[in-house]
């Protein structure tokens, strides 16, 4: 078992609808959790980081941690066709980045 | 201003080539990376420098041997090349060595592609 695991997808919602993207993992240590956002044929890009547990929001985006179940979420509301990505979780207990292996996301016009 | 950039961004080479990829940040952090991702879009850290010193370096064969010269460049030298290293390879950079509340940037790859 992978210690993050993240569904690939892809994901196809039509522009407007909510968006969830969830990772789930099994290291209790964890607690810097993070969001990547990556164009094709881009690098990735930061999007969203917490610290332990908790909601965080900006903008459209929102991220939530649950600890006690092990499962971080990013919710996009009002989505758009240039959200239109892969979306990658990452997380660490301290001196590594474990990542998820990345959602793809369609929004459609 | 491109703030880490690698170099080149496509490259296709046969089997039992050696090659490099050349990275370079302008951010002035003090860690830079190299990543893999395959053809899942599964990122896989390969090799990661604080100050020009190895600290991370993962489970790769040691065809693969990367250099840095100053903490501003990451080199990725590839001896041998076999149809599996087809990939995706990420430089990147960060201002810490640790991964917590630490903001990774990403050069925009190269691809590589072993014929």
């Amino acid at each position: 078992q992978k210690e993050v695991e993240q569904d690939p997808g892809p994901l196809s919602v039509p522009e407007g609808a909510i968006v969830s993207l969830n990772c789930t993992y099994s290291n209790s240590a964890f607690q810097y959790f993070m969001w990547y956002r990556q164009y094709s044929r881009k690098g990735p890009e930061l999007l969203m980081y917490t610290y332990s547990s908790g909601n965080k929001e900006d903008g459209r985006f929102t991220a939530q941690v649950d600890k006690s179940s092990k499962y971080i979420s990013l919710f996009i509301r009002d989505s758009q066709p240039s959200d239109s990505a892969t979306y990658l979780c990452a997380m660490s207990a301290g001196y590594q980045l474990i990542w998820g292996a990345g959602t793809k996301l369609i929004i459609k016009p | 201003d491109t703030a880490v950039s690698q170099t080149p961004k496509y490259l296709v080479t046969q089997m039992g080539n050696d090659k490099s990829i050349k990275c370079e940040q302008n951010l002035g952090h003090d860690t830079m990376y190299w990543y893999k991702q395959d053809s899942k879009k599964f990122l896989k850290i390969m090799f990661s420098y604080n100050n020009k010193e190895l600290i991370i370096n993962e489970t790769v064969p040691n065809r693969f041997s990367p250099k840095s010269p100053d903490k501003a460049h990451l080199n990725l030298h590839i001896n041998s090349l076999e149809l599996g290293d087809s990939a995706v390879y990420f430089c990147a950079s960060s201002q810490e060595v640790t991964a917590s509340g630490n903001t990774i940037y990403f050069g925009e790859g190269s691809w590589l592609t072993v014929v």
